[in-house]
């Protein structure tokens, strides 16, 4: 089982839908949870911390389920600028040593 | 604040030559330190993590090595590159545990 694993994608969707999407992982002792976004050629830039009681930022909203070991992202309001690379990163309990999903790809269309 | 440099942007190199990429932080002291690679249309590897001057964590076995020779300092190196080399080279930083990692504007590196 990888460490991190999201679903590729991609996630075709027109303006101003909901669109959610999530992350599971595999050691139960993970620490911290990040997402970040990623355009093309470009560096990732992180987009939100998860916290363990769930956080929103704008129309982004977090959660973290430790029980079934996975986050997610849900994004409202879906904007044309919103298409990006959306990539899980985990901690995988040895310090911070921080490891990624393969990212989900999203195409918002007008 | 804190910012990170990483260079060149884009490098081609021919099969068998060496590599040197550095990467330094600034603003920050003791950093965790990290190299990345992304190769076409993939996720991000993990291929260094440094807590330290001097100490280094290879995460998979590989043609390439990593310094860190000063505190704010990484560096990526390889002796003789591989066509299977080439890919987005990405050096990154963070606190210590549980905080994000901020990355530079990563290399394009093209081995031919």
């Amino acid at each position: 089982r990888k460490e991190v694993e999201q679903d590729p994608g991609p996630f075709n969707v027109p303006e101003g839908a909901t669109v959610a999407f999530n992350c599971t992982y595999s050691n139960s002792a993970s620490q911290s949870f990040f997402w970040y976004r990623q355009d093309c050629r470009k560096e990732p830039k992180l987009l939100m911390s998860v916290y363990s009681s769930g956080n929103e930022d704008g129309r982004f909203t977090a959660q973290l389920n430790r029980a079934s070991q996975y986050i997610s992202l849900l994004i409202r309001d879906s904007k044309l600028s919103d298409s990006a690379t959306y990539l899980c990163v985990v901690n995988i309990g040895e310090g911070n040593k921080l490891v990624f999903g393969a990212g989900t790809i999203l195409r918002v269309k007008s | 604040s804190q910012t990170i440099h990483q260079w060149p942007a884009t490098l081609v190199q021919p099969v068998g030559s060496p590599l040197s990429l550095e990467c330094t932080v600034e603003g920050t002291s003791n950093p965790n330190l990290y190299w990345y690679r992304q190769a076409a249309g993939r996720g991000l590897q993990l291929l260094f993590y440094s807590v330290g001057i001097g100490q280094i964590s290879s995460e998979v076995p590989q043609n390439l090595s990593a310094s860190r020779p000063q505190d704010r300092q990484f560096i990526l190196s390889s002796k003789k590159l591989l066509l299977s080399d080439s890919g987005f080279y990405l050096c990154a930083w963070s606190l210590q545990d549980n905080s994000p990692l901020h990355f530079g504007n990563g290399t394009r590196l093209t081995v031919t």
